[in-house]
């Protein structure tokens, strides 16, 4: 049973770059999620999304871009990276249904920008 | 506006002692309320949730907590506390006209010394 994987774990990038953090989803889960992790303000929302093809903004969503052609699949995409989204960063996913079921979480990656 | 609060950064409790991490919130309706936790660099791990019935909730690891509607309050207790039980807890809130999102706490961070 692997769950939910993210890719890479660490990464140093400079700013203006574009990044792409990956996250794949082995439980054919509908929700999948992109949180951010700061000291002091918990898990912030980035993006989410309810299936393929089917993705919404979150709490913070300037400066990322996602897509989700596959169900499996969630990249998040800094499409030009600054400093202040050195941050870990946290996929999830969940089932959708009316038991509300919890969010499972990859192992985060964490991304540091000079 | 919808929060958590968790009043305490940091708990700091003797092995085999009992502990108390604190949480309330401030959500309209009848929430879901979960908690979390979060080992060195690893994802958040689901530990239990509170939807309805008994304000007495079970959950992994011998955690449980203790809701309670007239405080907004979602504490996360255990009687004997272990020293693997040193992480970080995240208590988290799910409005009930929301499918999918969740608000955090900011953290409290749990040490057990020996």
């Amino acid at each position: 049973d692997a769950g939910i994987t993210q890719s890479p774990r660490y990464k140093i990038t400079e700013t203006g770059r574009q990044v792409t953090l990956m996250c794949h989803q082995t439980w054919s889960h509908s929700y999948m999620f992109w949180y951010r992790q700061d000291l002091g303000h918990g898990l912030r929302l980035i993006y989410y999304s309810a299936a393929a093809d089917i993705t919404d903004k979150g709490e913070v969503p300037d400066g990322y871009v996602v897509s989700r052609s596959k169900t499996e699949n969630f990249p998040l995409t800094l499409e030009s990276a600054t400093r202040s989204q050195t941050s870990v960063y946290f996929c999830a996913s969940s089932v959708f249904n009316r038991e509300n079921q919890p969010q499972h979480f990859g192992d985060g990656t964490r991304l540091s920008i000079l | 506006a919808q929060s958590v609060a968790q009043p305490e950064d940091q708990v700091n409790v003797a092995e085999g002692n009992p502990l108390t991490v604190k949480c309330t919130y401030s959500v309209s309706g009848n929430p879901y309320l979960f908690w979390y936790v979060q080992y060195p660099n690893r994802g958040l791990q689901f530990l239990l949730k509170y939807i309805t019935g008994d304000n007495l909730v079970k959950g992994s690891y011998g955690f449980e907590a203790e809701f309670n509607k007239s405080q907004t309050s979602f504490h996360l207790k255990k009687p004997s506390a272990l020293v693997s039980d040193s992480a970080l807890y995240f208590c988290a809130v799910r409005p009930m006209d929301s499918s999918y999102k969740l608000i955090f706490g900011s953290g409290t961070r749990l040490l057990v010394r020996p």
